[in-house]
C-alpha cells in the first residue's frame, strides 16, 4: 500500500515568507508526527496529532511554528516568517494505533527539505 | 532524562565485511522501546526493527542482526558480509511508554561499505 507522502519535496523560500508543508498519512493510521532533521543529526519530535486532536506541542520551537489536522487526516506544518535558521529537512511520520496502547512503529514519509534563503 | 548515544559517527568497510554499530540509550522508564532506522542516500527513513524493554532476545534477520543487553543499555546492529548497497546511515532511536510517544533519536552512524 501507499507510505506517507509528503508535499513538496523541496521548498526553496526568502526569509520572511511563511511556508506550509504537507503531509498524508498511511490511510488508517490515526497518529500523526512532525519532526525536524537538521543535516548530520538525528530527526527532533515537533508535534503530535491523535485523530485531529493535537496532543503535543512541546517540540515546536517558538510561536512561528503551527500544525494542524482539521480531519484526522491530512496535516499540514506552517512556518510563519520563515528564518534561515528554519532550513532542514521536515519528516512526517504516521502509526496504526493510539499510543494509549502502547508505543506503536512510526512509518516516516520522503521528507521536505526546506532552504531560506 | 531520555537519551541515545551513537558514539561512531561514520563507519567504513570494505565489502564483505562484518560491521557492528552501536547504540546506547538511557531512560528511567521501565518499559521503553528501542528502534532502529536505516536512511539510504536517497534520504528517506526505513524502518528495521523495534524491540521493547522486555524482549531480551536477539534477533536475527538474514544479514542483520541485532544485540538488546540491558545492563549495558544496548542495542547493537551487526551486519554481517556487508555490501555496497548497505551504505547508508544507520540511526537508533527511544521511545518510553509512559506517555512520551515521541521518538528520542541517536545522531546516527554512517556506514560506508566499499567495493
Amino acid at each position: 500500500g501507499a507510505g506517507v507522502s509528503q508535499s513538496p519535496r523541496y521548498k526553496v523560500t526568502k526569509r520572511g515568507q511563511d511556508v506550509a508543508l504537507r503531509c498524508d498519512p498511511i490511510s488508517g493510521h490515526v497518529s500523526l508526527y512532525w519532526y525536524r532533521q537538521a543535516l548530520g543529526q538525528g530527526p527532533e519530535f515537533l508535534t503530535y496529532f491523535n485523530y485531529e486532536a493535537q496532543q503535543d506541542k512541546s517540540g515546536l520551537p517558538n510561536d512561528r511554528f503551527s500544525a494542524e489536522r482539521p480531519e484526522g487526516s491530512i496535516s499540514t506544518l506552517t512556518i510563519q516568517r520563515t528564518e534561515q535558521r528554519d532550513s532542514a529537512m521536515y519528516r512526517c511520520a504516521s502509526s496504526l494505533e493510539h499510543p494509549g496502547t502502547g508505543v506503536k512503529t512510526q512509518y516516516f514519509g520522503p521528507g521536505t527539505r526546506l532552504l531560506v534563503l | 532524562a531520555q537519551k541515545v548515544t551513537q558514539a561512531q559517527t561514520e563507519i567504513s568497510v570494505v565489502e564483505k565485511e562484518d560491521v557492528t554499530l552501536d547504540c546506547v540509550y538511557e531512560t528511567r522508564d521501565t518499559t521503553y522501546y528501542l528502534f532502529w532506522y536505516k536512511q539510504p542516500p536517497s534520504g528517506e527513513l526505513v524502518f528495521l526493527i523495534r524491540r521493547n524493554s522486555f524482549d531480551e532476545q536477539n534477533e536475527i534477520s538474514g544479514r542483520y542482526s541485532w544485540n538488546f543487553q540491558k545492563s549495558t543499555s544496548s542495542f547493537n546492529f551487526t551486519i554481517t558480509a556487508s555490501q555496497v548497497v548497505d551504505s547508508a546511515v544507520y540511526f537508533c532511536a527511544l521511545s518510553e511508554s509512559s506517555g512520551t510517544y515521541k521518538y528520542i533519536f541517536g545522531t546516527g552512524t554512517r556506514l560506508k561499505v566499499l567495493a
